[in-house]
């Protein structure tokens, strides 16, 4: 129930094209959900979070598209640039009875965009 | 510059030996974490502390201690009891109740 599955695993996309991960979970008490971006040797970055009582968030190229009743949240790069090249974490936040919010992360995905 | 510093960034370890990464912030973040990484895997909780002089253990705690003297300090132990401790090891910290977690850059330990 803790567990949040990310896909694809790995993707290759072109310079100027949309690059889609998609991650699904299970626990309906996850209240937060940012993505985090991560370059080789480097720790990872927040990138963006939801909340769920929204749909979409846009910060510049980067969307999160989140869907409630189907228990899934997508992150959307469009016009993907050599410079996206990164792994990326989906994650979920869940507040706990210590008054902490455990965060609980997908697999990653390596975005790879070809110039 | 606010942010959250490791050292080092790289280590290796002989086996049988115990080492100690460090992790600093000035962010005056009350909550502390300690992740491990490896290929192709998400990120891994080994312990955590919420305030100072407590602590509390991760999903993957064998073989690792940690101590949380200072706010801005949260050592972590790697002892000859972890079997397999090469990784890449991630610190974090946040506010307490808050989701949002700033990581500093990792320490790379292998294991010769």
């Amino acid at each position: 129930q803790q567990q949040v599955k990310q896909s694809p695993q790995s993707l290759i996309v072109q310079k100027g094209g949309i690059s889609i991960i998609n991650c699904a979970y299970e626990n309906t008490a996850f209240d937060y959900f940012p993505w985090y971006q991560q370059f080789p040797g480097k720790g990872p970055a927040l990138l963006i979070a939801i909340r769920p009582d929204v749909s979409e968030k846009k910060e510049g190229r980067f969307t999160i598209s989140f869907n409630k009743s189907a228990k899934q949240f997508s992150l959307h790069i469009m016009d993907s640039q050599p410079g996206d090249s990164a792994t990326y974490f989906c994650a979920a936040a869940i507040p706990m009875d210590t008054g902490r919010r455990a965060l609980t992360f997908g697999s990653g995905t390596r975005l790879q965009v070809q110039p | 510059d606010g942010g959250i510093t490791q050292s080092p960034k790289y280590l290796f370890r002989k086996e049988g030996q115990n080492v100690t990464l460090s992790c600093e912030q000035n962010l005056n973040h009350d909550a502390m974490y300690w992740y491990r990484q490896d290929p192709g895997q998400g990120l891994r909780l080994i312990y955590y502390s919420q305030i100072v002089n407590d602590f509390q253990k991760g999903d993957i705690a064998e073989g690792y201690s940690v101590s949380r003297e200072k706010k801005e300090s949260f050592p972590l132990t790697v002892t000859s009891a972890q079997k397999n401790p090469t990784a890449f090891y991630l610190c974090a910290s946040s506010m307490t109740g808050e989701g949002e977690q700033f990581f500093g850059p990792g320490t790379r330990l292998t294991v010769l």
